[in-house]
């Protein structure tokens, strides 16, 4: 199993410019998170999926949108990336259908590092 | 302390000492889980502990709890190099509000 992948795992953007990062994960895991890791902040939560066909904001959504395509896959798009966007960003998945998996350990990708110039 | 606030920011051990960090938090949780993270890498999850255990183990980690003072301790005992990482701890709340809120980690080095 390869658990949590994501793609790219570097990207450099223009400012204004648009991408989506993308997560898929085979442990047939019910939700999927985004989470954007900045120096000195820890992990804050962008978007949620308790189980496929929904989605929910965090604490910081503004100026993300996210596709919880299938079971297996979850991306992030930024329509219009800003500088306070450069950060890296994770995907993690688990077990738990409710709410924030809250009751499981959640699994995490490798991270994908954006910069925004 | 915000939730899930961990001390002491940066740890240095020689190798086969013990390490211990100490996470705090404010509002009454469900669990306390610590994750380890190496560099450039993804967060790794390393023990979940429920608020109606008091402690638990996994190898060389010890794993305390204290909802009385709202404090959990991650001891890892004979450290090794290799143990060189960050570590994180989340504490989740359920209901109406459900969250997993993750701290901002403490360094630790394990010098050989």
């Amino acid at each position: 199993n390869a658990g949590v992948t994501q793609t790219p795992k570097f990207q450099v953007l223009k400012t204004g410019q648009s991408m989506t990062l993308q997560c898929a994960q085979d442990m047939n895991h019910n939700s999927m998170y985004w989470y954007r890791q900045d120096p000195g902040m820890g992990l804050r939560l962008i978007y949620y999926s308790a189980s496929e066909g929904t989605t929910d904001k965090g604490e910081v959504p503004n100026g993300y949108n996210v596709s919880r395509l299938n079971k297996r896959e979850f991306s992030l798009r930024l329509e219009s990336a800003a500088p306070s966007q450069t950060s890296v960003y994770f995907c993690a998945s688990s077990q738990d259908g409710t709410a924030f998996g809250v009751m499981n350990t959640q699994y995490f990708g490798p991270g994908t590092r954006l910069t925004v110039l | 302390s915000q939730q899930g606030e961990e001390d002491p920011q940066a740890l240095s051990i020689q190798e086969g000492e013990n390490a211990t960090m100490n996470c705090s938090y404010k509002t009454s949780i469900n669990n306390l889980q610590w994750y380890r993270q190496n560099s450039g890498r993804g967060l790794v999850h390393l023990i979940l502990i429920r608020s109606n255990e008091r402690e638990k183990h996994s190898g060389r980690l010890r794993v305390t709890l204290d909802t009385s003072k709202k404090s959990s301790s991650l001891l890892i005992t004979a450290s090794r190099a290799a143990d060189t990482a960050s570590y994180f701890c989340a504490t989740a709340i359920t209901g109406a509000n459900s969250k997993l809120t993750f701290g901002k980690g403490i360094t630790l080095s394990v010098r050989p």
